[in-house]
């Protein structure tokens, strides 16, 4: 079993809708959790993150924690076809630097 | 600004050959990561650089690969003997943790393709 599991997708939606992104995370020492964005032949770049549980807001975007169940979600509101582009989360390992990936969910939004 | 950059950016070479990839980190970074990404899946992490050390190198999957930053700063990711497996996208990352969170900024990564 991977450290973080995430819906493979595609996800395809008409633009304006509400977006749900998930990952699960095996390992109840992990802290930090991240949302990475990734557009096509580009590097991730850092969308939000969370420390621990419970919500955190930015604009359109809410990233959201719930470490009882090792839940990790992403809503997207409004949505955008500019915000069609693959979606990671992530946590650093426990000590350490290294970044735990989940797989990415391609998101794909039709104007 | 300067954000991290790549070179190549695209690498064809074929089965057996030797190959270097680099990177140059955002200034002023002193820690560097290398990260590994084959098709449709998250990037794996391959070494950390604190400085001039390699801090982890635990995601090395064997002894053909080996990185280098020899003044702490521009990384050099060696890769020997070059199978077809190795063909993914090499990412490189950099970051100044003062403290909280390592935001770590990727670069655009090298896309490595063995014949």
């Amino acid at each position: 079993q991977k450290e973080v599991e995430q819906d493979p997708g595609p996800l395809s939606v008409p633009e304006g809708a509400i977006v749900s992104l998930n990952c699960t995370y095996s390992n109840s020492a992990f802290q930090y959790f991240m949302w990475y964005r990734q557009y096509s032949r580009k590097g991730p770049e850092l969308l939000m993150y969370t420390y621990s549980s419970g919500n955190k807001e930015d604009g359109r975007f809410t990233a959201q924690v719930d470490k009882s169940s090792k839940y990790i979600s992403l809503f997207i509101r409004d949505s955008q076809p500019s915000d069609s582009a693959t979606y990671l989360c992530a946590t650093p390992d426990t000590g350490r630097r290294a970044l735990t990936f989940g797989s990415g969910t391609r998101l794909q939004v039709q104007p | 600004g300067a954000g991290v950059s790549q070179t190549p950016s695209n690498k064809v070479t074929e089965k057996g050959k030797y190959v270097e990839l680099r990177c140059d980190p955002i200034s002023g970074h002193t820690a560097l990561y290398w990260y590994r990404q084959s098709l449709g899946q998250g990037p794996e992490f391959l070494i950390y650089f604190q400085g001039t050390g390699a801090a982890d190198d635990s995601g090395l999957p064997n002894d053909r690969f080996f990185a280098v930053r020899p003044e702490g700063s521009v990384s050099t990711l060696k890769i020997q003997r070059t199978e077809r497996g190795d063909s993914a996208v090499y990412l490189c990352a950099s970051s100044l943790k003062l403290r909280g969170l390592d935001e770590q900024f990727f670069g655009p990564g090298t896309r490595l393709t063995v014949l």
